[in-house]
């Protein structure tokens, strides 16, 4: 039984670039949440996607924007990168909208 | 708002002692789920142990137990035991009613052989 998968696992971007980062969510799971995480700091909320919809949304500007397939795995896009925009990111899946939240390995961005 | 304090950067523990990591919340939220993670220097969130707002009786898992005092609410993660593979960062978090999770900074523990 796969876990919650994130490609790839490392990235580097210079600023003003945009980046899309993956998850495909454990087996059975239709609902994925992202975080961002920055060094030294307990994750923070990105948004939510349920049934191919975001479903709830944290403090993060426009630039980050994100979708969600059939298939129940997602993407993360960040436009016009900065230099704070530097940290890991953790793709968590559930069920049904709630749940326990399983977490993927995380994709760690640097941007220079 | 809603909100998770660990008030402990770090913490150290002789190995097969036992050790409290401090967790209190607000909410105003009368339903809640509170979580540990272990999050070694690989990165990824591991889930440790998980206590509901309505559950009468303290979360067990192996050699965690949460101390859950509502009234106070702290959500404090005992690990019994330590093991030198304890050594990482531990986050409490609260989940709100549609699914979001918010964290607290951390606490680092360390154990010591």
């Amino acid at each position: 039984d796969a876990g919650v998968t994130q490609s790839p696992t490392h990235l580097i971007k210079t600023r003003g670039q945009q980046v899309t980062l993956r998850c495909s969510p454990k087996s059975g799971h239709d609902t994925v949440s992202w975080y961002q995480q920055a060094l030294g700091q307990g994750p923070q909320f990105i948004f939510q996607y349920y049934e191919e919809e975001e479903r709830q949304r944290g403090n993060f500007p426009d630039r980050f924007s994100g979708h969600q397939f059939p298939n129940y795995s997602s993407e993360l896009n960040v436009n016009a990168l900065l230099l704070g925009d530097s940290a890991l990111y953790l793709c968590a899946s559930s069920w049904g909208g709630g749940g326990e939240q399983f977490f993927g390995p995380g994709t760690r961005l640097t941007v220079l | 708002a809603q909100k998770i304090t660990q008030t402990q950067p770090g913490m150290f523990v002789q190995e097969k002692e036992a050790v409290t990591l401090d967790c209190t919340y607000d909410t105003s939220d009368p339903s809640y789920g509170l979580f540990w993670y272990k999050q070694p220097s690989s990165g990824e969130m591991i889930f440790l142990i998980y206590q509901g707002s309505y559950d009468q009786q303290n979360a067990t898992e192996g050699r965690y137990s949460l101390n859950f005092q509502k009234a106070r609410k702290s959500a404090n993660l005992v690990i019994s035991a330590s093991q030198l593979g304890d050594s990482a960062m531990y986050f409490c978090a609260m989940r709100e009613v549609r699914g979001k999770l918010i964290f607290g900074q951390g606490t680092e523990l360390s154990v010591k052989p």
